[in-house]
Formats: C-alpha cells, sequence, structure tokens
C-alpha cells in the first residue's frame, strides 16, 4: 500500500516568515494529493489540493508543488500569520480494489509566533 | 462541513463494554470514512463504504466494526477487542471513492475507556 512521509513533525516561525512542510509518497500510481488544516480542537479541514497532472498550484497565501519523478510535494505558505497556528497533513491517494483512499501523513504543529 | 455529524463529542466507557459512534452526513456523499487519530500518528483508516450494504477493512481494522444500512450514516462499534481504544475518532465522506475527491470531516468523537 501507499507510505506517505511527512517533515518535519514541528515547525515555529515568526509572523511574517515563510514556512514550508514536506511529504514523500511511495505508490507512483496515487493521483491526487490533498492537504487538510486541524486547528487545536476542530475538524481537518481541505487547505489546498493538486492533481498528478499538474506541477503547481496557488491560492492567495498557500502554493503545493508537485514532483511526480521525485514523489514529493510541499506545501509552502508564505508571510505566515499567528491563525496560520494549526497542524497541517498531507495525503496521497492511491488505487485500492478499484477506489482511490488517501493514506494521511503524521503531521506537522506548525507555530507561528507573533 | 456542518453536513456531517458525529455524536457524542465525549464517550467514557469501561473496559470490555462495546461502545458505538455515530456518524451522519446530509451531503448525499456515496463514500464514508472512519479514521483513528492519536498524537504524532496522523490519521490512520479504521474502515471505509463506498456504497450502501457495502464497506472495506482499513489499515487498522481489527477490534472494530461497521454497518452501512443507509447512505446517510456509518455508525463504528469499539469491541472489547480492541486492546488501546482510547483516541479521537474522526469520520470523513466524499461524494464517492473514485480518485481526487474532497474529504468532508465530521467534528469528531474523544473517546475514553478506563
Amino acid at each position: 500500500g501507499e507510505n506517505v512521509e511527512q517533515h518535519p513533525s514541528t515547525l515555529s516561525v515568526q509572523e511574517g516568515d515563510s514556512a514550508v512542510i514536506k511529504c514523500t509518497y511511495s505508490d507512483s500510481a496515487s493521483n491526487y494529493f490533498p492537504w487538510y488544516k486541524q486547528e487545536l480542537g476542530k475538524r481537518p479541514q481541505l487547505i489546498i489540493d493538486i492533481r498528478s497532472n499538474v506541477g503547481e498550484k496557488k491560492d492567495q497565501r498557500i502554493a503545493v508543488t508537485l514532483n511526480k519523478t521525485a514523489k514529493h510535494f510541499s506545501l509552502h505558505i508564505t508571510e505566515t500569520q499567528p491563525e496560520d497556528s494549526a497542524v497541517y497533513f498531507c495525503a496521497a491517494s492511491s488505487a485500492s480494489g478499484g477506489s482511490y483512499i488517501p493514506t494521511f501523513g503524521r503531521g506537522t504543529s506548525l507555530i507561528v509566533h507573533p | 462541513d456542518g453536513g456531517i455529524t458525529q455524536s457524542p463529542k465525549y464517550l467514557f466507557r469501561k473496559e470490555g463494554q462495546n461502545v458505538t459512534l455515530s456518524c451522519e452526513q446530509n451531503l448525499n456523499h456515496d463514500a464514508m470514512y472512519w479514521y483513528r487519530q492519536d498524537p504524532g500518528q496522523g490519521l490512520r483508516l479504521i474502515y471505509y463504504s463506498q456504497i450502501v450494504n457495502d464497506f472495506q477493512k482499513g489499515d487498522i481494522a481489527e477490534g472494530y466494526s461497521v454497518s452501512r444500512e443507509k447512505k446517510e450514516s456509518f455508525p463504528l462499534t469499539v469491541t472489547s477487542a480492541q486492546k488501546n481504544p482510547t483516541a479521537f475518532y474522526l469520520c470523513a465522506s466524499s461524494i464517492d471513492g473514485t480518485g481526487g475527491k474532497k474529504q468532508y470531516f465530521g467534528p469528531g468523537t474523544r473517546l475514553t475507556v478506563t
């Protein structure tokens, strides 16, 4: 099955700095790579996703890049704000019995200091 | 996300008792999922269902059971066979189980077994 590694496990930055979270995956057939943000005590929510036919996608201060050859993808947050503090999860969707099931990374706790 | 609900928010049980966690969605989604979240472990898949009356084991199905008698409902039973049941449980749904579909998460149930 798919295996997703996520680094770092904790990331501490100053407000206004950029933050980068990296994930690698093992199944070359994976075709969908979402990123979820989970604030303390709340449910995970999708913040951005990318499909295997695209190399980069941006949405305001967040961007995701995908390198299919190297099997890694990254989340970039620019001009970080305290409200960006949360746990971020990456995932890769690979086939399982005809369905595409996401496998999640272990999460990155991002702390933005004012 | 208000379209997927879980109850109760907190649940306490004695060791040796089975307990059922509720998950309901009104999004008309075909696919539903159960995840377990432990600190530093990410989201681990317990069971998933792509359609009514059908479900598949995930990575950590031992000690759990599910049913999918209605499209809207996907209850999870934590049995006494689950060796370490204390955890945060998240239910999710997506429009279907084909590749590249966003997941919507419920608010979660925190189960404590003593």
